[in-house]
């Protein structure tokens, strides 16, 4: 089973902190992905690797930036945290050239989630 | 033309009932439409997905209907159970273009007993 880890399913954090939020996948898929999930607003897209070192911004990536030093790990950095970023946080992680797949289960899996209250 | 629209918001069902939830497309590439299932507490998992090239896909009590020229596609839950409480989303990609998933904002389905 494909298994996404991540580092912290509960933290807060103060105003003007940096925050760090990790991500580790265990199936040696290229693709890492970054979303935040709002009530109302279901997943959105911050950013997403195709590969080591690699990345590229979603849809909402103000205030985000992401680090990808590993195949495995991808890590969502919070540069100065704000109250507006208290949210739940979720990684998935997929392997890559799904153009032509005839299977229907090469997609993303998704870690727990870490829900990060900026106070 | 990214978007994905799911409805209803919200849905109550009874014990064995029929759970229906629709979703709609604007982008003719999209190849590869998921839905998801999630549980309070945890992330998204993959329940059942389905490629255009067949009108309808079965796994147990779940079934996802696609209907191509309407770029729409539901997604049916048989003799529901208090079980099956949870969020869904559906969700498309052109997987001949991109990784990405485009996700449908999410139906919050109460079953009750």
């Amino acid at each position: 089973d494909v298994k996404v880890t991540q580092s912290s399913r509960y933290l807060v954090k103060r105003t003007g902190e940096k925050v760090f939020l990790e991500c580790v996948q265990d199936m040696d898929h290229e693709n890492m992905f970054w979303y935040r999930q709002d009530p109302g607003l279901g997943l959105r897209l911050i950013y997403f690797s195709y590969d080591v070192k690699m990345k590229e911004k979603g849809d909402i990536p103000e205030g985000y930036s992401v680090s990808r030093e590993k195949k495995e790990r991808f890590s969502l950095i919070l540069e100065s945290a704000s109250t507006n970023q208290t949210s739940m946080y979720l990684c998935a992680s997929s392997p890559w050239g799904l153009a032509g797949t005839t299977s229907s289960t090469d997609t993303q899996y998704f870690g727990p989630g870490t829900r990060l209250t900026v106070l | 033309q990214q978007q994905v629209k799911q409805s209803p918001q919200s849905l109550i069902v009874q014990k064995g009932g029929i759970s229906i939830i629709n979703c709609a497309y604007e982008n003719t590439a999209f190849d590869y439409f998921p839905w998801y299932q999630q549980f309070p507490g945890k992330g998204p998992a993959l329940l059942i997905a389905i490629r255009p090239d067949v009108s309808e896909k079965k796994e147990g009590r779940f079934t996802i209907s696609f209907n191509k020229s309407a770029k729409q596609f539901s997604l049916h839950i048989m003799d529901s159970q208090p079980g099956d409480s949870a969020t869904y989303f559906c969700a498309a990609s052109n997987q001949g273009g991109s990784e990405k998933l485009v996700f449908g904002k999410g139906t919050k389905l109460t079953v009750n007993p």
